[in-house]
């Protein structure tokens, strides 16, 4: 069965830093094209980062150059860096595999997601 | 650049059909046929029921249906049932940095 399953999220100070992993099952992350898609409290989705099996990486403009996209294929594993957090960033953090296009993103399968709170 | 726009709330009795639309631009929506629609029951993740305007992945009931004229793309739910009560997303390829947008989302009832 194909599955993804988050974790790492949590209550953090604004400015701080947290990394939210994504373990896959039933399918290979190296050969695969994962994203993470955000959702603020009663809010939308909204697109946050892509990483593509080249290991290429792209990201939203509000998080560019403090969140990093990485993956460990030994553990089939994708993961988050988010680092100088702000308030705006909190939300459930979803991460999803897309389709292996770059201009016709659909995303399927979604982990459950992972609660994320900037607060002090 | 803007979300997709779609209705906050759509509703329909059991058994019958609703249309749930997603207007954005021709940088987006108008010029490509890469919109893909999904369903969001609450504290639930999001599940793709519609990609590439048309296209329905496998074991997606074809009660649902998606079609696109101009700037604006439409999911059809026929048969109504109370499980479809959800909020549902649209979302499109775009030329702007952001490569991908979401729609607002639209909450449907099941009345």
């Amino acid at each position: 069965e194909v599955q993804l399953v988050e974790s790492g999220g949590g209550l953090i100070q604004p400015g701080g830093s947290l990394r939210l992993s994504c373990a896959a099952s039933g399918f290979s992350v190296s050969s695969s094209y994962m994203t993470w898609v955000r959702q603020a409290p009663g809010k939308g989705l909204e697109w946050v980062a892509v990483i593509y099996s080249d290991g290429n990486t792209y990201y939203a403009d509000f998080v560019r150059g403090r969140f990093n996209v990485s993956r460990d294929n030994s553990k089939n594993t994708l993961y988050v860096e988010m680092n100088s957090l702000r308030s705006e960033d909190s939300a459930v953090y979803y991460c999803a595999r897309m389709s292996s296009t770059w201009y016709d993103p659909w995303f399927d399968p979604w982990g459950q997601g992972t609660l994320v709170t900037v607060s002090s | 650049q803007s979300a997709l726009t779609q209705p906050a709330s759509v509703s329909g009795s059991p058994g019958q059909s609703i249309t749930i639309s997603c207007t954005g631009t021709s940088s987006d929506v108008g010029d490509y046929n890469y919109v893909s629609w999904y369903r969001q029951h609450p504290g639930k993740a999001p599940k793709l029921l519609i990609f590439d305007v048309t296209n329905r992945p496998s074991g997606v009931s074809n009660r649902f249906s998606g079609s696109k004229s101009g700037n604006t793309a439409s999911l059809t739910i026929s048969g109504l049932q109370a499980e479809d009560e959800a909020d549902y997303y649209c979302s499109s390829f775009t030329t702007s940095n952001t490569f991908v947008l979401f729609g607002g989302g639209t909450k449907l009832t099941v009345l």
